[in-house]
């Protein structure tokens, strides 16, 4: 089966500039997740979708990071504008709803650097 | 809130068994996770306890104590390919949020 999709796979901006980054889930998985990684660090989630609803996004910078997923499909989180601390790799993650393994599958992730 | 504590790195060799411990401190508890990521790479699942005791998969274990708030992973047979850094990582008991620990940094030597 195919995995999580992520595009694009590098991104390179200047500050104070917007981006975007699409997923694309494994087919059937109604769970969704963004994560943070800065290098030397693990993962942070930023937003966790169930189906199209937000279940979790208490760690997500409102002021300037959004995110959406209007059918409950794939999702795209945006940055605007972006700091030079957002400089990261963003990783998409997705899992079955009520599963007995709490598995999550990772896309390859969208390294962004902020200059 | 919740937070995770793991060493930051530990250095093995081939053949070896290593522990990685992993505690935590969460306002409730669902289960505990291990991911092991290569450097580069995505995290990639290994295994999931949510109640006490050994998981076992092939050459890796992960445990765990809930009333000690404490797990481990145990890799056996260290291959060099399990240079890599591991993460446990919790998810809270209404099922909601989920949170990484720091991760440990595993070197394996020759």
């Amino acid at each position: 089966e195919a995995g999580v999709a992520q595009s694009p796979r590098y991104k390179i901006i200047e500050k104070r500039q917007s981006v975007a980054f699409w997923c694309n889930p494994i087919s059937g998985h109604a769970t969704l997740y963004w994560y943070q990684q800065i290098l030397g660090q693990g993962p942070k989630l930023l937003i966790q979708f169930q189906n199209n609803g937000v279940v979790d996004d208490s760690q997500l910078p409102k002021d300037r990071f959004s995110a959406e997923r209007l059918k409950g499909v794939d999702s795209t989180l945006k940055i605007q504008p972006a700091k030079l601390e957002d400089s990261a790799v963003y990783l998409c993650a997705s899992s079955f709803w009520g599963a007995a393994v709490d598995e999550q599958y990772f896309g390859p992730g969208t390294r962004l650097t902020v200059t | 809130g919740q937070s995770l504590e793991q060493p930051s790195e530990v250095t093995a060799v081939e053949g070896a068994i290593v522990q990685i411990n992993c505690t935590y401190q969460t306002s409730g508890f669902y289960g505990l996770s291990w991911y092991q990521q290569h450097d580069g790479g995505a995290p990639t699942f290994l295994s999931y306890n949510a109640l006490d005791g050994l998981e076992e998969t092939g050459r890796f274990s992960s445990f765990l104590s809930r009333s000690d708030s404490y797990g481990y992973l145990l890799l056996q047979e260290l291959q060099m390919k399990d240079s890599a850094s591991y993460f446990c990582a919790v998810r809270d008991n209404y099922g909601q949020n989920f949170v990484f620990g720091p991760g440990t940094r595993l070197s394996v030597l020759p």
